[in-house]
Order: C-alpha cells, then structure tokens, then sequence
C-alpha cells in the first residue's frame, strides 16, 4: 500500500502568485515526520521543511508554508508568491524509524511544478 | 565544503561490469543512506547504516553491496552492473539520535549510472 501520495504528476502557476501541492501519506506510528524536498532540473535534492506529528502548529519556511490536517492526514506545501527558480520537482516523504538509531524516508512519487512568466 | 559528495557524478559503463560510487559527508552524521532514484524518478531506499552498522538493508540484488569504512563514508559497490540498473543513485546523511528527530536527511547531489 503506497504510504505517500500525490496526486498532482503536473501543476502550473502563475509567477506571483501561491500554489498548493497536496500529499497524503498513511501511517500506524503515532510518532512520524513528513519532509517535503525540492528536485530542480540540475538534480540535488533540497530539503524544504519540515512538519513533526506532534507539532502544535503548521510550518513556515520563508515562502513554504506546511498546511497539516493531521485526521485527513495530509500535509500540503504552500509556495506562496511563487518564482521562476520555484520550477521544479517536489517530493512529499514520511519519516519512518527502522530501529538501531535509524530512519528511513518513504517518498512520494513527486509533483512537477512548472511557473509561467 | 560540500556537506555531502558523491563521486563520480557520471558513470557510464557496459553491461556486466563492476563499478563503485564513494560517499562522504563532513557534517559528523552518524548514519549514512543509499538511494536510488529510477527513470520516473521515483525515490526509494536501498541501504542504511548507522556508525558503520548496516541497519536498512531493503530488496535489493546482492550484487550491490554497501560498504562503511568509518561513519564519514558509505561507498556502493555493484557487480555484474545490468541494463535495469542505469538509475541515479542518491547518497544521504543525518543525524538520528539525541532529539535530531526533525532534522532531514541532506542528500548529495547523486550519481547517474548509465548502462550500455
């Protein structure tokens, strides 16, 4: 069963203006971590921000924003005022422990964005 | 002062041949990771290893073997390299333990194996 899900392969915004990327994930542990990274074309992984499911309040990053909606469990990014280099892949991923002081990130399969001048 | 390097960037070789990718990170993580990333570019993990214990060891053809000289590195070697194999291979580095919980893995900027 896919534990992370987006459902959007494509998105376009407008430069300036906010995009949602949605992801939903699935999970028994009352303890997890969603992270969202940012793929450019050049290929690094960039990590964006993270939401603990413990946290009281939503994220913020600069420009990201994390809507979390713990009972739909869903952990939407919010780009806000959007920009040309916000072109990129996007990948949602649930921190899962594996035991022996480790972790290991189950990723979605990501969303395009892609900003129009 | 790249916090985690991966080398080579590009590797490109013939089908049945025997290559490595090295990893090193200077950010004192104890635990190391090796993803690889396929054509769609789906992310899933291969290896974990934690101060130079495997930990994560998912399904994957034993002829990749991962390999922690100290907790600085996590080299990759794989043998018999195969057309299905040509992916981009991702490296990663964290810190676990005492309440780093929400700190994210930093990843290497990947290696992309070609097969011929």
């Amino acid at each position: 069963a896919q534990k992370i899900t987006q459902t959007q392969p494509g998105m376009f915004v407008q430069e300036k203006e906010a995009v949602t990327l949605d992801c939903t994930y699935d999970t028994s542990d009352p303890s997890y971590g969603l992270f969202w990274y940012k793929q450019p074309s050049s290929g690094e992984m960039i990590f964006l921000i993270y939401q603990g499911s413990y946290d009281q309040q939503n994220a913020t990053e600069g420009r990201y924003s994390l809507n979390f909606q713990k009972a739909r469990k869903s952990a939407n990014l919010v780009i806000s005022a959007s920009q040309l280099g916000d072109s990129a892949m996007y990948f949602c991923a649930m921190r899962e422990w594996s035991g022996a002081g480790s972790y290991q990130l189950t990723f979605g399969k990501g969303t395009k964005l892609s900003v129009i001048p | 002062d790249t916090a985690v390097s991966q080398t080579p960037k590009y590797l490109v070789t013939q089908m049945g041949n025997d290559k490595s990718i090295k990893c090193e990170q200077n950010l004192g993580h104890d635990t190391m990771y090796w993803y690889k990333q396929d054509s769609k570019k789906f992310l899933k993990i291969m290896f974990s290893y934690n101060n130079k214990e495997l930990i994560i060891n998912e399904t994957v053809p034993n002829r990749f073997s991962p390999k922690s000289p100290d907790k600085a590195h996590l080299n990759l070697h794989i043998n018999s390299l195969e057309l299905g194999d040509s992916a981009v291979y991702f490296c990663a580095s964290s810190q676990v333990g005492g309440g780093y919980s929400n700190q994210p893995q930093h990843f290497g900027d990947g290696t992309r194996l070609s097969i011929l």
